[in-house]
């Protein structure tokens, strides 16, 4: 069973750049996570996908974020103009339809903004 | 408003000894979903539990045990007879139904030397 993939797994950009990564879920998943993670904290929601309706944001995700699941697969989370304060582990994950719903998650794509 | 709280910021231990995560939350529902997850140093999350809060019954896997008690809003993981291969971080999630978006605490890490 091929798990949560994500690309790139490491980004290294100049601040004002900007940065698009992507993620696809288990097959067969129809839900789709983003989180981010910062040193030393836990995962912090950004947003959520159910095939390729975006249901939830987070107030996290400002304008300068869009995340995108065109075809109810995989999924992209752009960021504009990225700043220092965007450096951080962003972590995708999936989860199955109906009831159980727990997410698993992809290895995460590490972002940094010098 | 939902929160997950994890007091101890790291622990330390020798192999073979047993030791015990905590974790207590705060919600205003009464449904809900309680989650633990590992995060090993190559980062990925390993989802290791999922707890509804209809559910107070204690749960034995192997060497982990989780007790969950809603009197007190707590949902703690013991590993017992502790391996080196245990060290990572670990993460106490809570889910609201009617909501996707996973509310993580910021983690304990346990270090388990031999």
């Amino acid at each position: 069973d091929t798990g949560v993939s994500q690309n790139p797994r490491h980004k290294i950009t100049k601040r004002g750049q900007n940065v698009t990564f992507r993620c696809d879920p288990i097959s067969e998943h129809n839900r789709l996570y983003w989180y981010r993670q910062t040193l030393g904290q836990g995962p912090e929601f950004l947003t959520y996908f159910q095939n390729e309706a975006q249901l939830e944001k987070s107030r996290l995700l400002s304008d300068r974020f869009s995340a995108e699941r065109p075809k109810g697969s995989f999924s992209t989370l752009e960021i504009q103009r990225t700043e220092q304060g965007d450096s951080a582990m962003y972590l995708c994950a999936s989860s199955p339809p109906g009831g159980i719903d727990t997410q698993y998650f992809g290895p995460g794509t590490r972002l940094t903004v010098l | 408003a939902q929160k997950v709280t994890q007091a101890q910021t790291e622990i330390s231990v020798v192999e073979k000894e047993d030791v015990t995560l905590d974790c207590v939350y705060e919600t205003r529902d009464t449904t809900y979903y309680l989650f633990w997850y590992k995060q090993p140093p190559s980062g990925e999350l390993v989802f290791l539990i999922r707890r509804n809060s209809f559910d107070e019954q204690n749960e034995i896997s192997g060497r982990y045990s989780w007790n969950f008690q809603k009197s007190t809003s707590s949902f703690n993981f013991t590993i017992t007879a502790s391996q080196v291969v245990d060290s990572a971080v670990y993460f106490c999630a809570l889910r609201n139904t009617g909501f996707q978006k996973l509310v993580f605490g910021t983690g304990t890490r346990l270090l388990v030397s031999p």
